[in-house]
């Protein structure tokens, strides 16, 4: 079975621009939660969409933003990109079907705001 | 309190020697707590979840110890491996409400295993 994929792997981005990051999860998983990874911070929940609707949401501001497809895919969307929104952004997927899931991480996207 | 406390931020053991790694939590609404295994350039990796209702977990070389009145857990790997080199991190989940389970993770381990 074929695991959480990521695209792109890696991304440069000027300040003030936007970004979008997609995720593929695991054939049957309905859940993906996004996380951001920095040195500083750790991992930090971003939000978790099940079913096209998000579910639940971190402390982040509004230009963090996702959505998810009908077939499970999910994109994650950064405006006005800052300096400090330089990270590893992971996906997770589950299935996410009110029971404990375990969630399997995708290879993240490394974002850099320049 | 949504705080996972993790301990030490950095390890170092000999081959064959065992690593341990202790987390703390707050929230005694937490259900689920899972360990994640990372490689530099790597998602983490689920490496073994333990639930409230057991005390212990083993797979392979790796435990789960689980002291709920403390509000305590670690981590054991048994004869520690050069290959188990890398960044673990424990967590911890709960129902936000709807059946969605935010993981919060500790701020990670560094082991090095040394030949």
């Amino acid at each position: 079975k074929a695991g959480v994929t990521q695209t792109p792997r890696y991304l440069i981005k000027t300040r003030g621009q936007q970004v979008t990051l997609s995720c593929s999860p695991i054939s049957g998983h309905r859940s993906v939660s996004w996380y951001q990874q920095t040195p500083g911070q750790g991992l930090q929940f971003l939000f978790e969409y099940f079913s096209e609707t998000q579910r639940n949401k971190g402390n982040f501001p509004g230009r963090f933003s996702g959505r998810q497809f009908s077939n499970s895919r999910s994109e994650m969307n950064v405006s006005t990109l800052e300096l400090g929104d330089s990270a590893l952004y992971l996906c997770a997927s589950s299935f996410g079907a009110g029971i404990i899931g375990e969630q399997y991480f995708g290879p993240g996207t490394r974002l850099t705001v320049t | 309190q949504q705080q996972v406390k993790q301990s030490p931020q950095s390890l170092i053991v000999q081959k064959g020697g065992i690593s341990i790694i202790n987390c703390a939590y707050e929230n005694t609404a937490f259900d689920y707590f899972p360990w994640y295994q990372q490689f530099p350039g790597k998602g983490p990796a689920l490496l073994i979840a333990i639930r409230p209702d057991v005390s212990e977990k083993k797979e392979g070389r790796f435990t789960i110890s689980f002291n709920k009145s403390a509000k305590q857990f670690s981590l054991h790997i048994m004869d520690s491996q050069p290959g188990d080199s890398a960044t673990y991190f424990c967590a911890a989940s709960i129902d936000s409400g709807a059946g969605s389970y935010q993981l919060t993770f500790g701020k990670g381990t560094k082991l090095s295993v040394i030949p």
